[in-house]
């Protein structure tokens, strides 16, 4: 079964620094790899999205992330903060084939905290 | 304009009573899910449809059930509440290709005192 590992629950960065949060996954082949943005109280938000392709795959909101097959990798970067970038991160797995595919696991999230 | 809309947003309500959670979606999609999120924690599926009549259960065991009578419903209900049932249901869908995303409702907040 696959599997989701966000490493930092809660990181805190200043207005303008550049961010990265980290993702790894677990899965037996092409994984399909999410990142999906939760402001509170409200749904998920699809920030990007890798299927195949060009590992460096652009988001939304400035956001871009790298798919490192080696390192079974998928971390979600942005070179400068906004404050209103302050909110809960998700890291999400698809699966590619068979009867399963569309359903998504999830790691446990990073919350990111901006300082003015 | 196509979406996914969650009704209510917010329950609280005693136990032992029945609720109907709605998730409706405006996208055509003949996939959707429910997803149980408890504060600070992943999100866990607990059920989901690849069409009409089409339902199955989720990785993480849950009390309540769906339905999916028409393509754009799918109704989460619980029989009886309960405080352990206390948590973020959020709802969602996607379309039938394999690369594709899953779109998500806003979330009902559901209480149970």
């Amino acid at each position: 079964a696959q599997s989701v590992t966000q490493p930092d629950i809660h990181i805190t960065v200043s207005e303008g620094a550049s961010l990265e949060l980290r993702c790894n996954y677990s899965y037996g082949a092409t994984p399909y790899l999410f990142w999906y943005v939760q402001s509170p109280g409200q749904g998920l938000q699809l920030l990007l999205k890798y299927f195949s392709g060009d590992t460096l795959v652009q988001g939304i909101k400035g956001f871009e992330a790298e798919f490192k097959r080696s390192q079974s990798s998928f971390n979600l970067r942005k070179p400068s903060v906004h404050w209103s970038d302050a909110a809960e991160y998700f890291c999400a797995v698809g699966v590619a084939g068979g009867t399963s595919y569309g359903k998504l696991t999830f790691g446990q999230g990073t919350i990111l905290t901006v300082h003015p | 304009e196509a979406d996914i809309y969650q009704t209510p947003r917010y329950l609280v309500i005693g136990t032992g009573k029945k609720i109907t959670l709605e998730c409706s979606q405006t996208m055509g999609h003949d996939k959707m899910y429910w997803y149980q999120q408890d504060p600070g924690m992943e999100l866990h599926l607990i059920h989901y449809s690849y069409g009409v009549n089409s339902t199955e259960k989720g990785d993480l065991s849950s009390e309540s059930t769906v339905s999916r009578i028409r393509t754009e419903h799918f109704p989460l209900t619980l029989e009886s509440a309960r405080p352990s049932h206390t948590s973020q249901y959020l709802c969602a869908s996607s379309g039938l290709r394999q690369n594709t995303e899953a779109f998500f409702g806003q979330g009902t907040r559901l209480t149970v005192v």
